[in-house]
């Protein structure tokens, strides 16, 4: 089975709207830790938030926001106000138990934003 | 500061040739990676290194051959390399002290003829 689900190839938001991007994650360990990346067409992967398994609150940072519903295990990234630079590939990972070193990536999602 | 340098940004190279990717992180971080990405493609880990020993490869063949010099320091070497290895090659560092966040490299695009 998949670690890491995104079911969203692409999406077009326009200017200034807000954003959601889908990441469901499937992992039988208590510990685990939820990321996101932003990829722009450069190709430099941007680190943008963290989840920790047993993080009581959501995580945000600036723009960036993330939906954690630990019962449905989705970690989906909200993007508010969004910016034409915020076009580019995002990517969903995550860490489970142990094992620090080992990301598993989703598939990516192509976010576009409209003037 | 969280910057990860990488060099050469574009490499082209023949089969037969010998090239070296390089790597450098000046945060104190203890784990080094070096990933492979093929367009539209998730990255892939290819090698981890923690504290200055290679901890993981993921069957990487051969012809890419890791070095970790010190702990600022990442090297991949490239040997005979095939066409389908032509891919942009990240490197990325973490603290490796159970501080996972992986910060990246702007990555070396590589062509393989």
């Amino acid at each position: 089975a998949q670690k890491i689900t995104q079911t969203q190839p692409g999406m077009f938001v326009q200017e200034k709207e807000a954003v959601t991007l889908d990441c469901t994650y499937d992992t039988s360990d208590p510990s685990y830790g939820l990321f996101w990346y932003k990829q722009p067409s450069s190709g430099e992967m941007i680190f943008l938030i963290y989840q920790g398994s047993y993080d009581q609150q959501n995580a945000t940072e600036g723009r960036y926001s993330l939906n954690f519903q630990k019962a449905r295990k989705s970690a989906n990234l909200v993007i508010s106000a969004s910016q034409l630079g915020d076009s580019a590939m995002y990517f969903c990972a995550m860490r489970e138990g142990d094992n620090f070193n080992k990301f598993y990536f989703g598939s990516g999602t192509k976010l576009n934003v409209k003037p | 500061d969280t910057e990860v340098t990488q060099t050469p940004k574009h490499l082209v190279m023949g089969m037969t040739n010998k090239k070296s990717l390089k790597c450098e992180q000046h945060m104190g971080h203890r784990a080094m990676y070096w990933y492979k990405q093929k367009a539209k493609k998730p990255p892939e880990l290819m090698f981890v290194y923690s504290y200055e020993k290679l901890s993981i490869n993921e069957s990487v063949p051969s012809r890419f051959s890791p070095e970790c010099p010190n702990s600022s320091l990442l090297n991949l070497h490239l040997h005979a390399l095939q066409p389908e290895d032509s891919a942009l090659y990240l490197c990325a560092s973490s603290q490796g002290r159970g501080h996972e966040t992986q910060y990246f490299g702007p990555g070396t695009r590589l062509l393989v003829l």
